[in-house]
């Protein structure tokens, strides 16, 4: 079954501290994997995806086939970055399906 | 650009009622996706309108049915509307070139609340 998992419901951290937001996969094939993110009182928005391999915002977010995970990491959070994230996975074929996990809340405390 | 547009923001209706919703995708764009969350939920995949054809179909019931038009915007259809269809209601557009998908622009939203 193609799903994906993202186990925390809420991240809380303070400004300057180093983030991880965890995300879990299943697909048989090879997928691809993106991070959404939605900010208070705006659309939900794409902030990367894996097969770019680039940093956004300070973020980045590595697949790892093995582990089937697709964390999405920053070494210094800042205020601004508090929102709600989403990890998404596409299958392979043309499709434009998105999978979306349950979400994380990232809160970063001054 | 205004980016996608969808209508009515808010919607309250009763159950066994049928309600639309609409959207109008980003410029440019020709592929028009619908998606319901419930809430504290991610997005759930309802289908996906191309060419004024559904291409693909999610795990939901007929009573879900949708449309696509020249202009490219498209409608969400819900009839025999139950208590758990209360959702946020998201289209998302995408350009489909060379049968590449190169990512969605999502809408707002519609909040859809059935009592």
């Amino acid at each position: 079954a193609q799903r994906v998992t993202q186990p925390e419901k809420l991240l809380s951290v303070f400004k300057g501290a180093p983030v991880e937001l965890k995300c879990n996969y299943s697909y048989s094939g090879s997928p691809e994997l993106f991070w959404y993110v939605q900010y208070s009182r705006q659309r939900l928005q794409l902030l990367l995806r894996h097969i770019s391999r680039e940093s956004i915002k300070g973020f980045t977010a590595d697949l790892n086939k093995g582990e089937t995970s697709f964390h999405l990491k920053k070494p210094f959070a800042q205020e601004e970055d508090s929102a709600m994230y989403y990890c998404a996975l596409r299958g392979s074929g043309n499709t434009g399906k998105l999978i979306f996990g349950q979400g994380t809340t990232l809160q970063v405390k001054p | 650009d205004a980016g996608v547009t969808q209508s009515p923001t808010h919607l309250i209706k009763t159950r066994g009622q049928q309600v639309t919703l609409r959207c109008s995708p980003k410029s440019g764009h020709d592929t028009v996706s619908w998606y319901q969350q419930a809430l504290g939920q991610g997005p759930q995949f309802i289908f996906q309108y191309y060419e004024e054809e559904e291409r693909q179909r999610g795990n939901f019931p007929d009573r879900f049915s949708g449309h696509q038009f020249p202009n490219y915007s498209s409608e969400l259809n819900v009839n025999a509307l139950l208590l758990g269809d209360s959702a946020l209601y998201l289209c998302a557009s995408s350009q489909l070139r060379d049968s590449r998908f190169y990512g969605y622009t999502f809408g707002s939203g519609t909040r859809l609340t059935v009592v």
